[in-house]
């Protein structure tokens, strides 16, 4: 079974902090992995597209990393703000057209 | 020009009702996806287009679900004899192209609940 998993589910830092969260997949031959911002009872916002022959792409505060060997991603967050409040999740086309999600992690940066 | 837009952003129907989503992707992308989300799930795949044809859909749970795309441009999705169970968002994404490597961009979804 093709799977996409996020850990943590939740996570609670305090502003400033630099944090990661994971996401990891079953597939090794993704042809790449996509980070997504979601807000409460909003649609999902594009934060990073790493293709598979990169090994990591960069946006700002984030970082996001792949190893397709491990099946592994993770996204860093640099000097988190109360404005990094949300879900964050992962995707990857895995096995053909279909992309899969991963559940989630839910970020709560407290001020 | 402007991003992915969904109508309605919210629906209400009774069980047994049919119902029309409808995504309008950005200009120019070939590729567009329809999923389902659950609370405090991550999206599930449903339909994907390339232009006018459903490449894969795979992913529609049943053959109440249908979703056409008929000029390679806005795409429906369509729920004959809806089902409490049906009640999700709805979200709809484009790509330029289809898999391959290229960026996808949601809308920002049609809450679906059915009474």
């Amino acid at each position: 079974k093709q799977e996409v998993t996020q850990i943590p589910a939740a996570l609670s830092v305090p502003e400033g902090e630099n944090l990661v969260l994971n996401c990891s997949f079953t597939d090794s031959a993704i042809y790449n992995l996509q980070w997504f911002r979601q807000d409460p009872g909003k649609g999902l916002t594009s934060l990073l597209l790493i293709q598979s022959s990169q090994r990591e792409q960069t946006s700002g505060r984030l970082n996001a990393s792949l190893d397709k060997s491990s099946g592994r991603s993770t996204l860093y967050i640099a000097a988190s703000q109360p404005g990094d409040s949300a879900t964050y999740l992962c995707a990857a086309p895995i096995g053909g057209n279909q992309f899969y999600f991963g559940t989630g992690t839910s970020l709560t940066v407290i001020p | 020009g402007a991003g992915v837009s969904q109508t309605p952003s919210n629906k209400v129907t009774e069980k047994g009702k049919y119902v029309e989503l409808r995504c309008d992707p950005i200009s120019g992308h070939t590729a567009l996806y329809w999923y389902r989300q659950s609370l405090g799930q991550g999206p599930e795949f449903l339909i994907y287009f390339q232009g006018t044809g459903a490449a894969d859909d795979s992913g529609l749970p049943n053959d109440r679900f249908f979703a056409v795309r008929p000029e390679g441009s806005v795409s429906t999705l369509k729920i004959q004899r809806t089902e409490r169970g049906d009640s999700a968002v709805y979200l709809c994404a484009s790509s330029k192209a289809g898999t391959g490597g290229f960026e996808q961009y949601f809308g920002p979804g049609t809450r679906l609940t059915v009474t």
